[in-house]
């Protein structure tokens, strides 16, 4: 069983609905939960950031973390086009090292 | 946000030569980088953790012989694939975490194809 399960997709949405992103994982270590952007080719770009159980707004996202259920949840409003992307999410021990689910490709169709 | 620069974005070499891949952080000191290796469509598989002045610390499977990794100053950290096959062809991504922080930036990564 892998550390980190991320649904791969593809998800495709229209421009303007809620994208719901989600990981669990299986190791109660983890302390650190984030969510990465990464566009075709190029290195993954840190959108959220979070250590601890609740809910962190930024703009159009949200990241939730249910230490309890060990599931954690990005979600963005009022997608874009440019919102075309993977979607990593990571999470870490205290000893920094990120474990990464397999990412999921979101299609924002115009 | 903090910036980790990579280079090349792209090599392209021949079996059996070295290539190497720097990594860069801009705008802070970077006491520990990470080195990872995504395959298409796959998530990034850490290769190894660089701490300035020591050696680096490998992850199980990853041969520390054939991807030296040099970590001389808290703004630079570099992996030299060395004797490279078409295997080794890969994308290749370096982060750098600032001083007591989780945060990760990323490089923009190296797309190393060996022909």
């Amino acid at each position: 069983q892998k550390e980190v399960e991320q649904d791969p997709g593809p998800l495709s949405v229209p421009e303007g609905a809620i994208v719901s992103l989600n990981c669990t994982y299986s190791n109660s270590a983890f302390q650190y939960f984030m969510w990465y952007r990464q566009y075709s080719r190029k290195g993954p770009e840190l959108l959220m950031y979070t250590y601890s159980s609740g809910n962190k707004e930024d703009g159009r996202f949200t990241a939730q973390v249910d230490k309890s259920s060990k599931y954690i949840s990005l979600f963005i409003r009022d997608s874009q086009p440019s919102d075309s992307a993977t979607y990593l999410c990571a999470m870490a021990r205290n000893d920094y090292k990120l474990s990464f689910g397999a990412g999921t490709t979101v299609t924002v169709r115009a | 946000g903090a910036v980790v620069s990579q280079h090349p974005s792209r090599v392209i070499c021949k079996s059996g030569t070295s290539v190497k891949i720097e990594c860069r952080s801009l705008d802070f000191q970077a006491t520990t980088m990470f080195w990872y290796r995504q395959f298409p469509k796959q998530s990034l598989m850490l290769m190894a953790t660089s701490n300035e002045g020591s050696k680096a610390t490998y992850e199980q499977g990853v041969e520390k012989d054939k991807f030296l990794i040099n970590h001389a100053s808290l703004t630079l950290s570099t992996l030299t694939v060395t004797s490279a096959h078409p295997e080794d062809s890969s994308f290749y991504i370096c982060s750098a975490d600032r001083e007591a922080n989780t945060e990760a930036f990323f490089g923009q990564g190296t797309r190393l194809t060996v022909v």
